[in-house]
């Protein structure tokens, strides 16, 4: 079974406006961290932000936010005001144990 | 500070031939893994180590061999190339006890096997 589902294979968004990258996960574990990670065409992978699961504020970091639904198991990605350097492949994570499952990534394209 | 380096950034190989992909991290850390992104993919779990002297399987282990003889260096070996191992490949680090920001990426070795 899917541990991390990224539902939208690709996103546009017009610059300046606000973007949603949904990422679904699933565990058994009371523990877990779920993070979020770009990925430009250059290759490197490049953290975004983390949210633990006991975490009772949604974590932001600059533009970047994190949607924290437990009870539906959702930790969607919110970028305000995007900008055209935000083109990317984004990948939802979730730490299991020793390791991170990776979900298989939405591509984010940026329009001016 | 280096971070996590990997070496080589690119490499042809052969199908048959044998390469292994070297990764160093100089931030003491305990956990390494190696990952595979195929092209318009997630990343993928290959090998992962929680200490010197200790590895493990990840999701796709099969045609690859790992080593952690020291906590500096994991390298992936790659004994019998095939076609199907024709991707990028990322090493990673991560402190034992993580804040939930420490999980340090290679910047990627692009493999082609032919």
């Amino acid at each position: 079974a899917q541990k991390i589902t990224q539902t939208q294979p690709g996103m546009f968004v017009q610059e300046k406006e606000a973007v949603t990258l949904d990422c679904t996960y699933d565990t058994s574990d009371q523990s877990y961290g779920l993070f979020w990670y770009k990925q430009p065409s250059s290759g490197e992978m490049i953290f975004l932000i983390y949210q633990g699961s006991y975490d009772e504020q949604n974590a932001t970091e600059g533009r970047y936010s994190l949607n924290f639904q437990k009870a539906r198991k959702s930790a969607n990605l919110v970028i305000s005001a995007s900008q055209l350097g935000d083109s990317a492949m984004y990948f939802c994570a979730m730490r299991e144990g020793t390791h991170k499952v990776f979900g298989a990534g939405t591509i984010l394209r940026v329009k001016s | 500070n280096a971070g996590v380096t990997q070496t080589p950034k690119f490499r042809i190989l052969k199908i048959g031939q044998s390469m292994t992909l070297q990764c160093a991290q100089d931030m003491n850390h305990n956990y390494m893994y190696w990952y595979r992104q195929d092209p318009g993919m997630g990343l993928k779990l290959i090998y992962y180590s929680v200490g010197a002297g200790i590895t493990d399987k990840g999701e796709v282990p099969n045609g690859y061999n790992v080593s952690r003889s020291t906590t500096e260096d994991f390298p992936l070996r790659l004994e019998l190339a095939a076609p199907s191992q024709t991707s990028v490949y990322f090493c990673a680090s991560r402190a034992l006890r993580e804040s939930g920001n420490t999980i340090y990426f290679g910047e990627g070795s692009w493999l082609t096997v032919v």
